[in-house]
């Protein structure tokens, strides 16, 4: 199974651009990457998804190098409210799309 | 749409007491999965269904566990008897299917088993 490994923890401040790297060494080569946010209370919400190079909407960008051992999920000028659990996914192709989840990475935005 | 719809939204119970959690999928989707969160073990996949069919339950912990889907609008975890150790927040979540098909999450069953 491919595994994911991320940072437990990042603090930043209100404006700031945070990035965030997760290293999925044993991807496949029809799996997805998947970026997904939680609240305290609330169950996850996707934000983005990848294969390969950048992409971008309106919540956040996702660059993916050529070889996708690793992705980074960029966040531009965050708020306080974009404070939360950020999670990296490869969805398993070979397994119908299960998605497996990380511990995640506990953002904190500070004023 | 309202969304993946679970209930009850808080439950508590006393050890050995049957618990069923319910969930709604956002119609129109094909695939339902039910996670389980600790601080301890992080989200956990339970079991999924394609097409009201469990397709893996590996992830379910034990006998005490199962889970049904009479059909497209309708799923049932249920633990029996309950133990303190599966005290837990259980999500549903549904999708439309597809292998990069996202996930949409309901809002939780918080089960406190004494």
């Amino acid at each position: 199974l491919a595994k994911t490994t991320q940072p437990i923890s990042m603090d930043s401040y209100e404006g700031q651009e945070v990035n965030i790297t997760c290293s999925h060494n044993n991807i496949a080569t029809n799996d997805y990457i998947t970026w997904y946010q939680q609240f305290p209370s609330q169950g996850p919400r996707f934000i983005i998804q990848g294969y390969k190079t950048k992409v971008t909407n309106e919540v956040a960008s996702l660059f993916i190098p050529a070889d996708r051992k690793s992705s980074t999920l960029s966040l531009p000028r965050v708020s306080l409210s974009d404070t939360a659990v950020y999670y990296c996914l490869v969805v398993l192709y070979n397994q119908g799309g299960k998605l497996i989840f990380g511990q995640g990475t506990e953002l904190s935005v500070k004023p | 749409d309202a969304g993946v719809i679970q209930s009850p939204r808080h439950e508590v119970t006393e050890m050995g007491q049957e618990v069923t959690l319910r969930c709604k999928p956002i119609s129109g989707h094909n695939s339902l999965f039910w996670y389980r969160q600790t601080m301890m073990r992080g989200l956990e996949l339970l079991i999924y269904f394609n097409n009201n069919v469990p397709i893996d339950d590996s992830g379910m912990p034990e006998d005490r566990f199962s889970a049904k889907m009479p059909n497209a609008s309708f799923s049932t975890l249920k633990i029996q008897p309950s133990e303190p150790r599966d005290s837990a927040v259980y999500f549903c979540a549904s999708s439309r299917g597809g292998r990069n098909e996202k996930l949409f999450f309901g809002s939780g069953t918080q089960l406190s088993v004494l």
